[in-house]
């Protein structure tokens, strides 16, 4: 079925450790993003690339760095996990007339101990 | 800036009463409106959304949602809800020009009681 996969469902981190979340879609979406879900607070944007070649920061940037290694994959690197850290993530795309809405992953449960 | 209220962390309803989610929201010139479902351990689902044209919008599942400009709101409604409406509700606002990124509401837990 068409749509957003994200890698892995579950991961368990040390403080300190790196870890790249995986994700990517197969709608030919040009834009994509990655947001954080935490109790209380909704969806935080983390990073979104508008179209293959450019990324921005999102509301939440710190401590994440991004690649949009073409149109399909969109990939959220953990450089040093810290507790903070832990949460939900989600990966999601959409065409760049955002008219049509999201399409989001299954998400990613990070917890960093 | 652009930013979205949910005023209810839970909203409580009987099976077959009539719901209502409230949502409303802050944006440079018009909006583009849209409400997602979260059932537990999944992403987000799209329900409906709002672009242009009639304010009653009609969505999956029997939900609707109506856009008041003036009020500035966007409240989710079904005549009569289910069980397996239970969820997490989200409400999201855009710019409907150029290129902006969604907003997301802090979320409403929706409880249909059997």
């Amino acid at each position: 079925n068409a749509g957003v996969t994200q890698t892995p469902k579950f991961q368990v981190l040390k403080t300190g450790q790196s870890m790249t979340l995986q994700c990517a879609q197969d709608m030919n979406h040009n834009s994509m993003y990655w947001y954080r879900q935490d109790p209380g607070m909704g969806l935080r944007l983390i990073y979104y690339s508008a179209s293959e070649g450019t990324t921005d920061k999102g509301e939440v940037p710190n401590g994440y760095n991004v690649s949009r290694l073409n149109k399909r994959e969109f990939s959220l690197r953990l450089e040093s996990a810290a507790p903070s850290q832990t949460s939900v993530y989600f990966c999601a795309s959409s065409e760049r007339t955002l008219g049509y809405g999201y399409t989001f992953g299954s998400g990613t449960r990070l917890t960093v101990v | 800036a652009q930013s979205v209220a949910q005023p209810e962390d839970q909203v409580n309803v009987a099976e077959g009463n009539p719901l209502t989610v409230k949502c409303t929201y802050s944006v440079s010139g018009n909006p583009y409106l849209f409400w997602y479902v979260q059932y537990p351990n999944r992403g987000l689902q799209f329900l409906l959304k709002y672009i242009t044209g009639d304010n009653l919008v009609k969505g999956s599942y029997g939900f609707e949602a109506e856009f008041n400009k003036s009020q500035t709101s966007f409240h989710l409604k079904k005549p009569s809800a289910l069980v397996s409406d239970s969820a997490l509700y989200f409400c999201a606002v855009t710019m409907n020009s150029g290129y902006s990124t969604l907003t997301f509401g802090k979320g409403t837990m929706l409880l249909v009681s059997p």
